[in-house]
């Protein structure tokens, strides 16, 4: 699996967008780009994914460039909840067998929102 | 679904003790991963189950850590004896049949922290 880069912490402000960049400049075709986050005493959890548009859900918005090799999570409007760490990973979807859900995590971003 | 529940969620244990952890997939699922999370080295994965069977256990540490998966609802992790350098906090995690437009995702527990003395 491709590695990742991600700064290791930011901030911002509550209400305002929350822009997390990632690095993967050495992404293969047929790898996606996955977010996690991790909130304090808690397990990680699933955020968004793409492979090169951009894509939207209820949690976030994933913008991925065109060469793919650098993507960022957009929270829109941070909440003192969104304070986490956040994991970008790429690597290969698949539709069966265990070893395609495998997750191999760097050490994230930690997101601070601040009131 | 109650997602994946493990226990204990914290255990204090003395050097040379055994420790069990436990996990209980969510339903239907048949694989299955472990996790552990140090502030050193971060998240890492120890083993995987698919089909109830051990596929990679390259990151189980040594001999004194083991996992089975005996049914679909249930797995285990024992460290026999334990260590001080055992302290982390462990997750459970199976795969996410939702509506992921194909993704490959997973759901963690809550994790189980173990500390040893």
């Amino acid at each position: 699996d491709a590695k990742t880069t991600q700064p290791p912490s930011m901030d911002c402000a509550e209400g305002r967008a929350a822009n997390l960049p990632c690095n993967h400049s050495t992404i293969s075709g047929n790898e996606y780009v996955y977010w996690y986050r991790q909130i304090h005493s808690q397990g990680p959890q699933y955020i968004i994914h793409g492979l090169k548009n951009n894509e939207t859900n209820e949690m976030a918005s994933l913008i991925i460039t065109e060469d793919r090799k650098s993507s960022t999570l957009i929270l829109p409007h941070a909440t003192l909840r969104d304070t986490a760490v956040y994991y970008c990973i790429v690597r290969v979807a698949g539709n069966s067998g265990g070893s395609n859900y495998k997750l191999t995590f760097g050490k994230g971003t930690l997101l601070t929102v601040n009131p | 679904d109650a997602g994946v529940i493990q226990s204990p969620r914290h255990e204090v244990t003395e050097m040379g003790q055994e420790v069990t952890l436990r996990c209980k997939p969510i339903s239907g699922h048949n694989s299955l991963f472990w996790y552990r999370q140090t502030m050193m080295r971060g998240l890492e994965l120890l083993i995987y189950f698919n089909n109830n069977v051990p596929i990679d256990d390259s990151g189980m540490p040594e001999d004194r850590f083991s996992a089975k998966m005996p049914n679909a609802s249930f797995s285990t992790l024992k460290i026999q004896p334990s260590e001080p350098r055992d302290s982390a906090v462990y997750f459970c995690a199976n795969p996410d049949r939702g509506n992921h437009s194909g993704a490959n995702v997973l759901t963690f527990g809550a994790g189980s922290r173990l500390t040893v003395l």
